[in-house]
């Protein structure tokens, strides 16, 4: 089975420090999301991307957060400097729009700890 | 956008009974609709979506759900539930032509021997 491959599965980091989450889509889909999972805030879309162009990050702390696709196997989430609060779980997904609303496909995420 | 409220936080159940959980999202505009689970340590899997068609929809693991549109519902139920169905379960929505998912905050359902 094609699978969304996130690195790495655990992070651990100091308050400040650059913290780089990376997302491998299922070849062939167009749409790439970034999501956050937290006890607090359930799942939050932070930001997604068709065709590698940015659609949509209103949901993304501009400050300190950028997401990039450098190309269509490869999407990267940054954080920096990094928080505490940024501690959570962050998954991607990508996915086939414009053929029957494809469902988006999960990888297993990122666990980001922020010390 | 679409608001997804699940209404139970948890649902303890015992092995082999029936579990029904329960979704309602905000808009009566055309959606599709979605059931995920959420095993430990995981990402997210579809178990059924509703994109047209029969309101009864089933997907996998023996799980079905209904889609009331005069309700606003997506309700999920499974007849009789086995151990390793303990998992987190998030119902989400997204209008028609959107991509966009927005999800529900999630049930915890936890099945006891």
């Amino acid at each position: 089975d094609a699978r969304v491959t996130q690195t790495p599965r655990h992070k651990v980091t100091e308050m400040g420090q650059e913290v780089t989450m990376r997302c491998q889509p299922i070849l062939g889909h167009n749409t790439v999301f970034w999501y956050r999972q937290t006890m607090m805030q359930g799942l939050e879309l932070l930001a997604y991307f068709r065709n590698r162009a940015p659609l949509d990050d209103s949901g993304m702390p501009k400050d300190r957060f950028s997401a990039e696709m450098p190309d269509a196997t490869l999407a990267t989430l940054k954080i920096q400097p990094s928080e505490p609060r940024d501690s959570a779980v962050y998954f991607c997904a990508s996915g086939l729009h414009g053929y029957s609303n494809q469902p988006q496909h999960f990888g297993d995420g990122t666990r980001l700890s922020i010390l | 956008a679409q608001s997804v409220t699940q209404l139970d936080s948890q649902v303890p159940v015992f092995e082999e009974a029936p579990v029904e959980l329960r979704c309602n999202y905000s808009s009566s505009v055309s959606v599709y609709l979605f059931w995920y689970v959420q095993y430990p340590n995981q990402g997210l899997q579809l178990l059924l979506k509703y994109l047209s068609g029969s309101t009864l929809v089933k997907g996998i693991n023996g799980f079905e759900a209904e889609f009331n549109k005069s309700q606003t519902s997506f309700h999920l139920r499974k007849p009789s539930v086995h151990i390793s169905d303990t998992a987190e379960y998030f119902c989400a929505v997204s209008d028609q032509g959107d991509y966009k998912l927005s999800f529900g905050a999630g049930t915890t359902v936890t099945v006891r021997a």
